[in-house]
C-alpha cells in the first residue's frame, strides 16, 4: 500500500527557513516524478514544484521559483522541499503527492507551515 | 497559464440525486483534466483521469466527461460519503492548475 508521510511544518517569521520531508513506502520510489502541493487556509489546491525520477527534470510555480528547492533522497525514499524567504502568502498545508502522468494519484496527509510574525 | 473555472462553486443537494458538476479550461486541454474530491482535514482523494477514466477503487456511480474546454464530473446517485469538495485540475500545460473548487452541501 502506498503511503506518503509529510514532517517538518511549524511556525515561522517572515524571512526564516523551514525545510519539509515526505517519506514513501509501498511503491518504488525512484521510479516515479514526485510534487508539492499546498493549500491556503480555507483555499483551493496550488500546485507548488515537481521533480522527475532522477531529479533530471525539476519545476516551481512562479510564486516560489528562487526562494523553494525540491530535491528527493532515492536511496532513503524521501522527497524534500526547502523552503527560504518565508513570506506570509507562503502560510498552508502542504501535501507531497505522487505522480499519475500529470496528475497527482496518492497524496500525504500535509504538513502546516504558518509563517506569522 | 491555463485558468481553470469550476461550476457552481456551491452546490445543495439530498442522498440520490444525480449531481453534475461544470469545469471549463481557458484554452484547449484535450482531455489531460483530472478529479479530485476533499473532505474537511484531509488530503485530496484522485478520482478521475484523462476526463473520464475511473481511477481504481472509485465508485462507478462517478463518471467523468467532456474535452478540449468543457468537462463535467457526474455522481449518478449521490450518496452521504460524496459530501465533499471536487476540483478538476489540467495537466496539459504547466503550470498544472486546479479549479476553485465545488463544494457538494446537504440540501
Amino acid at each position: 500500500e502506498v503511503h506518503l508521510v509529510e514532517s517538518g511544518g511549524g511556525l515561522v517569521k517572515p524571512g526564516e527557513s523551514l525545510r519539509l520531508a515526505c517519506a514513501a513506502s509501498g511503491f518504488t520510489f525512484s521510479g516515479y516524478s514526485m510534487n508539492w502541493v499546498r493549500q491556503a487556509p480555507g483555499k483551493g489546491l496550488e500546485w507548488v514544484s515537481t521533480i522527475s525520477s532522477s531529479s533530471s527534470h525539476i519545476y516551481y510555480a512562479d510564486s516560489v521559483k528562487g526562494r523553494f528547492t525540491i530535491s528527493r533522497d532515492d536511496a532513503g525514499n524521501s522527497l524534500y522541499l526547502q523552503l527560504n524567504s518565508l513570506r506570509d502568502e507562503d502560510t498552508a498545508v502542504y501535501y507531497c503527492a505522487r505522480s499519475k502522468g500529470g496528475a497527482y494519484d496518492y497524496w500525504g496527509q500535509g504538513s502546516l507551515v504558518t509563517v506569522s510574525s | 497559464d491555463i485558468q481553470m473555472t469550476q461550476s457552481p462553486s456551491t452546490l445543495s443537494a439530498s442522498v440520490g440525486d444525480r449531481v453534475t458538476i461544470t469545469c471549463r479550461a481557458s484554452q484547449n486541454i484535450s482531455n489531460w483534466l483530472a478529479w479530485y474530491q476533499q473532505k474537511p482535514g484531509k488530503a485530496p482523494k484522485f478520482l478521475m483521469y484523462k476526463a473520464s477514466n475511473l481511477e481504481s477503487g472509485v465508485p462507478s456511480r462517478f463518471s467523468g466527461s467532456g474535452s478540449g474546454t468543457e468537462f463535467t464530473l457526474t455522481i449518478s446517485s449521490l450518496q452521504p460519503d460524496d459530501f465533499a469538495t471536487y476540483y478538476c485540475q489540467q495537466y496539459k500545460s504547466s503550470p498544472y492548475t486546479f479549479g476553485q473548487g465545488t463544494k457538494v452541501e446537504v440540501k
